[in-house]
C-alpha cells in the first residue's frame, strides 16, 4: 500500500537558518503530494502541494518539488523564523477506488530559537 | 467563512459511555473523513464518506461508527469507548472529484477515555 516516510526529528534551528525536511513516498498510482503544518494547539493547514512530476509547490517561503524519479518531496525554506515552529506532515493522496484518503508521514517537530 | 467545525474540542469520559463527536462543514463538499492522530504514528483514517448515505471504512475503523444523513454533517460515534481510543481526532472535507484537491481540516477533538 501507499506510504510516506519523513525525517522524524525533532529539528531545532536558529532563526534565519536553512531548513530541509526530507520526505519520500511509495505509491502505486500517480499521487498528489502535500505538506501540512500543525501549529501548537491547532488543526492541520495546507502549506503547499504538487499534483504532478516536476511541479514545485511554494507558500510562505517554503518550497517542495515533486521528484518522481526519486519519489521524494522534500520541504525547504531558506531562512526560518520563530513563527515557523510547528509540526510538519508530508502526505500523499492517491485515489484508491472512491477514497481520497491522505496517507501521512509521522510528522516532524520543528523548533526555531531566536 | 469556509470552515470545518468539530464539537466538543475536549472531552474526558469513562470506559463504555457512548459518545458522539460532531463534524460540520459549510463548503458543500461531497467527501468527508475522520482521522485520529497518535504520537509517533501520524494521522490514520478511521472512516470516510463520498456523499450522503455513502460511508466506508478507513484503515482503523474498529470501535467507531459514522453516519452521513446530511451533506454538511459527519458525526463520529463511539458506542463503547475504551482507553485505546484516547487520541486527537480530526474531521476533514474536500470536493469529491480529483485527488489533487486539498482537504480542509477541523480544529481537532482531544478525547481522553479513562
Amino acid at each position: 500500500g501507499d506510504s510516506v516516510t519523513q525525517m522524524e526529528g525533532p529539528v531545532t534551528l536558529s532563526e534565519e537558518a536553512f531548513l530541509t525536511i526530507n520526505c519520500t513516498y511509495t505509491a502505486t498510482g500517480y499521487p498528489s503530494l502535500f505538506w501540512y503544518v500543525q501549529y501548537p494547539g491547532e488543526g492541520l493547514q495546507l502549506l503547499l502541494k504538487a499534483t504532478k512530476a516536476d511541479d514545485k509547490g511554494s507558500n510562505k517561503g517554503f518550497e517542495a518539488t515533486y521528484r518522481k524519479e526519486t519519489t521524494s518531496f522534500h520541504l525547504e525554506k531558506g531562512s526560518v523564523q520563530v513563527s515557523d515552529s510547528a509540526v510538519y506532515f508530508c502526505a500523499l493522496s492517491d485515489r484508491g477506488g472512491s477514497n481520497y484518503k491522505l496517507t501521512f508521514g509521522k510528522g516532524t517537530l520543528l523548533t526555531v530559537n531566536p | 467563512e469556509a470552515q470545518v467545525t468539530q464539537n466538543p474540542r475536549y472531552l474526558i469520559t469513562v470506559t463504555g459511555k457512548k459518545l458522539t463527536v460532531t463534524c460540520s462543514q459549510n463548503m458543500n463538499h461531497e467527501y468527508m473523513s475522520w482521522y485520529r492522530q497518535d504520537p509517533g504514528l501520524g494521522l490514520r483514517q478511521i472512516y470516510y464518506s463520498m456523499n450522503v448515505e455513502v460511508t466506508d471504512k478507513g484503515d482503523v475503523p474498529e470501535g467507531y461508527k459514522v453516519s452521513r444523513k446530511e451533506k454538511r454533517n459527519f458525526p463520529l460515534i463511539l458506542e463503547s469507548p475504551s482507553p485505546n481510543q484516547t487520541s486527537l481526532y480530526f474531521c476533514a472535507s474536500r470536493p469529491g472529484t480529483t485527488s489533487s484537491y486539498e482537504q480542509y481540516f477541523g480544529p481537532g477533538t482531544r478525547l481522553t477515555v479513562t
